[in-house]
């Protein structure tokens, strides 16, 4: 059965404090290893599509990794308004769905 | 650019009352749309998903329905809501097998 799992579920940071967030995925035949910001309240907000292991991107202090059994997200340096929760999620050869598997997301707490 | 809204943003309704949720995606034609419910400390659960008007896949047997009268319309609906209907519930739409973007959701409570 296809799954993801992502550690920790809440993690505190210090204002500058670097750290990663991790995502394990058993999915048949990944075509696709998405991240996801989302505030309280709110629907999540896109963040990155990765394809294959080795494929990196980066926006702003994030920074996306993937390799062929896990997903790191990066934080450089971050900020308080850097706090949500972020959901990863796997779509796999399983069907023409296009179907996300969610994580149970890792909310991030940075205080100033 | 797409943009992709939800209403009612919250709604409160009773035990066995019917329910009516629409989502409406604007600036894209044919999108693949999905109906998605997050229960508090658990992952986003599919629960419908089309891939044109009219064409509707079940994920998960329920007391709720979907439709799609309209290419960037879609209707979440139950006759009876039971308590456990309780949640967030998210659209989200996307390019046949592409990234999926999530509308603002809505908060329905069942009492």
């Amino acid at each position: 059965e296809d799954q993801v799992t992502q550690s920790p579920e809440a993690l505190r940071l210090q204002e500058g404090e670097s750290s990663s967030l991790n995502c394990s995925y058993t999915v048949s035949g990944l075509r696709g290893l998405f991240w996801y910001r989302q505030d309280p309240g709110k629907g999540p907000e896109f963040l990155f599509t990765l394809y294959s292991a080795g494929e990196e991107k980066e926006k702003e202090r994030l920074k996306a990794t993937l390799t062929k059994k896990e997903s790191f997200l990066h934080i450089t340096a971050p900020k308080p308004e850097d706090s949500a929760t972020y959901l990863c999620a796997a779509t796999g050869l399983g069907g023409a769905t296009n179907k996300l598997i969610f994580g149970t997301g890792t909310l991030l707490a940075v205080q100033p | 650019s797409q943009t992709i809204h939800q209403w009612p943003a919250t709604l409160v309704q009773p035990v066995g009352s019917p329910l009516s949720l629409e989502c409406t995606v604007e600036g894209t034609s044919n999108p693949n749309l999905y109906w998605y419910r997050q229960a508090a400390g658990r992952g986003l659960q599919l629960l419908f998903y089309s891939v044109g008007i009219g064409q509707i896949s079940s994920e998960v047997p329920q007391n709720l329905s979907a439709s799609r009268p309209q290419d960037r319309q879609f209707i979440l609906s139950s006759k009876k809501l039971l308590l456990s209907d309780s949640g967030f519930y998210l659209c989200a739409w996307s390019r046949t097998l592409g990234t999926q973007y999530f509308g603002p959701g809505t908060r329905l409570t069942v009492l």
